[in-house]
């Protein structure tokens, strides 16, 4: 198994506070990716890295923002989160990210804004 | 962007067969992915089409149309623990080469 960990795996928090989970691989891959599952709607990307301090938005990024000062962590930040960010968040890599080079994913997190 | 279509639900026999379908539209296509996801889990990679044609793993297959948009999972001898959620994804051709996820089918194996 890929060398992935995310933290918190379970947060419940109150709307309006910032929130900041963790991505942490030991796989040294250059991409990270945050994405967010919903019913009904799969796996959405938030954000996602190629390299440290290198980042760019993917198709759901209002209200996060994401931090990569080293190879290994990747940060998503909720500034003020709100109850439609409700939602298990996965954290996951890729070595390259064209042709055959697949994802692996972490645990993920489920984040509960009241 | 891409638009992936998949059943949302489907049911099959412990020792059966069971073909998934994915549908997709797109603007740009490098290739097509099948993860596997128990339910509370992370998904799993299972297997990737580029070129048209069945390949083949094991108890599962993908086969990929590109000229129709179309991809199939194939999962022979079902055993309870293929009880899971089946997500496609297609890779786009642009510049970072972006995988978006279909919605997912759930596979329930009943004995």
């Amino acid at each position: 198994d890929a060398g992935i960990t995310q933290s918190p795996r379970h947060k419940v928090t109150e709307t309006g506070t910032p929130v900041t989970l963790r991505c942490h691989q030991t796989e040294n891959h250059r991409y990270m990716y945050w994405y967010r599952q919903d019913p009904g709607h799969g796996l959405r990307l938030i954000h996602y890295s190629y390299g440290v301090k290198d980042t760019d938005k993917g198709e759901v990024s209002d209200g996060y923002s994401v931090s990569r000062s080293k190879t290994e962590d990747f940060l998503l930040t909720l500034e003020s989160a709100t109850s439609s960010q409700t939602s298990v968040y996965f954290c996951a890599i890729s070595e390259l990210a064209g042709g055959r080079n697949e994802q692996f994913f972490g645990p993920g997190t489920r984040l509960t804004v009241l | 962007g891409q638009n992936i279509d998949q059943p949302t639900e489907m049911t099959a026999t412990e020792g059966a067969i069971v073909q998934i379908n994915c549908t997709y539209q797109t603007s740009g296509f490098n290739g097509l992915f099948w993860y596997q996801q128990h339910a509370g889990e992370a998904p799993t990679f299972l297997s990737y089409n580029v070129l048209d044609g069945l390949e083949e793993k094991g108890r599962f297959s993908s086969f990929l149309s590109r000229s129709k948009g179309y991809s199939y999972l194939l999962l022979k001898e079902l055993q309870m623990k293929d009880s899971a959620s089946y997500l496609c994804a297609v890779r786009d051709s642009g510049g970072y080469q972006k995988v978006t996820f279909g919605t997912g089918t759930k596979l329930q194996v009943i004995p």
